[in-house]
């Protein structure tokens, strides 16, 4: 089946611990991005990357860090610099540019203690 | 950059009331729109879609949502709810171009049985 798996789908680090959420698609999709939603402010973009080995900073991309390596795989890393970092991580992908939508993972949820 | 407004946070409903769920953007050029739906403990999925033509576009599972330009509106109808709509649905707009996608802060349905 064709899909955007995320993994873990719970993840509990204590504060001050640098964190890797995994993003993995197999929609041979060029676009992924990753977006952070919280209760009653919808989905917020972290980063998004076009192309393998390019990516682009969206409005809350502080404390965060990407990296494209493989079309396939968009891994994000929530830094100690994050000051909130507890939340749910949505990771999605499209085709490409205009008038794509986006596909999305299950999410995970991430809890710093 | 363009920006996305969900009037309602929470909306509740009977069944077989019928539901429009407001949408409003603001970007000056020709946008794309989305409403997404997340059913609980489930992905967020499109619900339907418009890019260009007829401004009535039909979705999944009997939504329908209507585009009118000079309202900078998108808003989401459903003539009669049923206790499995219930779920929170995200309205979004992009350009065409351009991976920057934008999400409303989300409007929560409950319908009661």
């Amino acid at each position: 089946d064709g899909g955007i798996t995320q993994s873990p789908k719970y993840l509990f680090r204590k504060e001050g611990q640098n964190v890797t959420l995994s993003c993995e698609q197999n929609l041979n999709h060029d676009a992924m991005y990753w977006y952070r939603q919280d209760p009653g402010q919808g989905l917020r973009l972290i980063y998004y990357s076009q192309i393998v080995n390019d990516f682009q900073k969206g409005d809350i991309a502080e404390g965060y860090s990407v990296s494209r390596e493989k079309k396939e795989s968009f891994p994000l890393t929530v830094t100690s610099a994050q000051k909130n970092p507890t939340a749910f991580y949505l990771c999605a992908s499209s085709a490409g540019l205009a008038g794509v939508w986006q596909f999305f993972g299950p999410g995970t949820r991430l809890t710093v203690l | 950059a363009q920006s996305v407004s969900q009037h309602n946070h929470h909306v509740i409903l009977s069944e077989a009331a019928s539901l429009e769920l407001g949408c409003n953007y603001s970007y000056g050029g020709t946008v794309n729109l989305f409403w997404y739906v997340q059913y609980p403990g489930q992905h967020l999925q499109l619900l339907l879609k418009y890019f260009s033509g007829d401004p009535l576009v039909k979705g999944i599972k009997g939504f329908e949502a209507e585009f009118i330009k000079s309202k900078f509106s998108f808003n989401l109808r459903k003539p009669s709810v049923q206790w499995s709509d219930t779920a929170e649905y995200f309205c979004a707009v992009n350009a065409p171009n351009n991976n920057d996608m934008r999400f409303g802060a989300g409007t929560r349905l409950t319908v009661k049985p």
